[in-house]
Formats: C-alpha cells, structure tokens, sequence
C-alpha cells in the first residue's frame, strides 16, 4: 500500500505570503496525484489533478508540482479565502490513500 | 448540476449495522465510478471503498474489507455502503465522491456529497 505524507501539519502565514506545501510519497506514483482543500464543516473541494493540472475554475494562484515521491503545492499569494486544510491523494493504485493534511492558519 | 446526497447515518451499538445511501443526479451514474470516503472528528480524510466504472470491481480499506460492502443501484442512481460489526472508530462523516472521468487513470473525486454522520457508541 502506498503511505502518503504531508509536511507542515500546520502552517502559520498572512494574506500575500507565498506558501508551500509538501507531499511524499512511499513509493513513486509517477504524477498520479491530487489536491483538496477542505474548509471546516464542508466538503473536500478539488484543485489539482495529475499533480500539476489546475481544476476548471480554480485560481491561478494555485499551482502543483512534482513527481515520482515528492509534490508541492504553491499558493502565489495567500487570499483570506485560503486559509483552510489541504490534502493530497494518490490514485495510482488501490487502495487509494491520503495525506494527514496541513491547516494553513493566519499567522 | 452534478449533486449527491447522502442519508442514513446514525447513532449505532458496536457489533451493529448500518446502510448508507448516496442518491446522485446530474450526471449519467451508470458511466462513473463512485467511492466513500470517511473523516473522523477532527481528522484527515481516509478513502473506504470504491465502485469502478464498469461496475465489475470494488476496492476496500484494510480497515473495513469484510465488514463493509459497497453496492449500487444503476437504476435508482444511487450508491450504498452497507456497514457491519461497527466499532467505534468507524465514527467519522461519510461522504461520497464521483470519480473525475470514466476509464483511464483518473480516480480522484470532483464532487462530494455533504456528508452523513456515523457515529458507534453504547
């Protein structure tokens, strides 16, 4: 089974900050790799799918990018709107499996 | 407009059992594949089980291969995940999630239901 992680858990910053967030992988996944944001009490909202390919509709400001066992995920420039938690996700074998997530805070 | 609405959550004993459904519209159900995904209270989302577009192969969690069973209902567009033998870490929001595309390597999620609380306590 392919274990996913996500560094920081948590992280602190001000709207305009750049941020970024990590995500491994135990094994590489090629570039089979998607990003959720997920605001408290709601549903997971989907961003970013093969690891770099932005969602119809999602900001410019949110960018994706590696491959094999390390992705990142880029907000240019922190808008109040962001501050949420997001997740990774590996889809390049079942059993499916997620990051811990990070909480992006206002700092 | 894609929707999903999950029912039948609950409060249940350990050793019970649940049925959750997933009525979907907005979209040809048949062509998708479908899964649940859980959270428990204040953690990370954790993939339970999925349905493959053909409907001929279903996946399971480690934690809930032979108590969980997900089924579907082409004709009533809807999803079930039917829960036995709940322990109480099975206590998590359930949502379900359509698959982004039919067919090749595309089993992420674009739309979620909102959510059916499940929670396994005497």
């Amino acid at each position: 089974d392919i274990q996913m992680t996500q560094s920081p858990s948590t992280l602190s910053a001000s709207v305009g900050d750049r941020v970024t967030i990590t995500c491994r992988a135990s094994q590489s996944i090629s570039s089979w790799l998607a990003w959720y944001q997920q605001k408290p009490g709601k549903a997971p909202k989907f961003l970013i799918y093969k690891a770099s390919s932005l969602e119809s509709g999602v900001p410019s400001r949110f960018s994706g990018s590696g491959s094999g066992t390390e992705f990142t995920l880029t907000i240019s420039s922190l808008q109040p709107d962001d501050f949420a938690t997001y997740y990774c996700q590996q889809y390049r074998s079942y059993p499916l499996s997620f990051g811990g997530g990070t909480k992006v805070e206002i700092k | 407009e894609v929707q999903l609405l999950e029912s039948g959550g609950g409060l249940v004993q350990p050793g019970g059992s649940l049925r959750l459904s997933c009525a979907a519209s907005g979209f040809t159900f048949s062509s998708y594949g479908m899964s649940w995904v859980r959270q428990a209270p204040g953690k990370g989302l954790e993939w339970v089980s999925a349905f493959s577009d053909s409907g001929s192969s279903t996946y399971y969690a480690d934690s809930v291969k032979g108590r969980f069973t997900i089924s579907r209902d082409n004709s009533k567009n809807t999803l079930y995940l039917q829960m036995n033998s709940l322990r109480a870490e099975d206590t998590a929001v359930y949502y379900c999630a359509k698959r982004y595309c039919t067919g090749g390597d595309c089993s992420f999620f674009d739309y979620w239901g909102q959510g059916t609380q499940v929670t396994v306590s005497s």
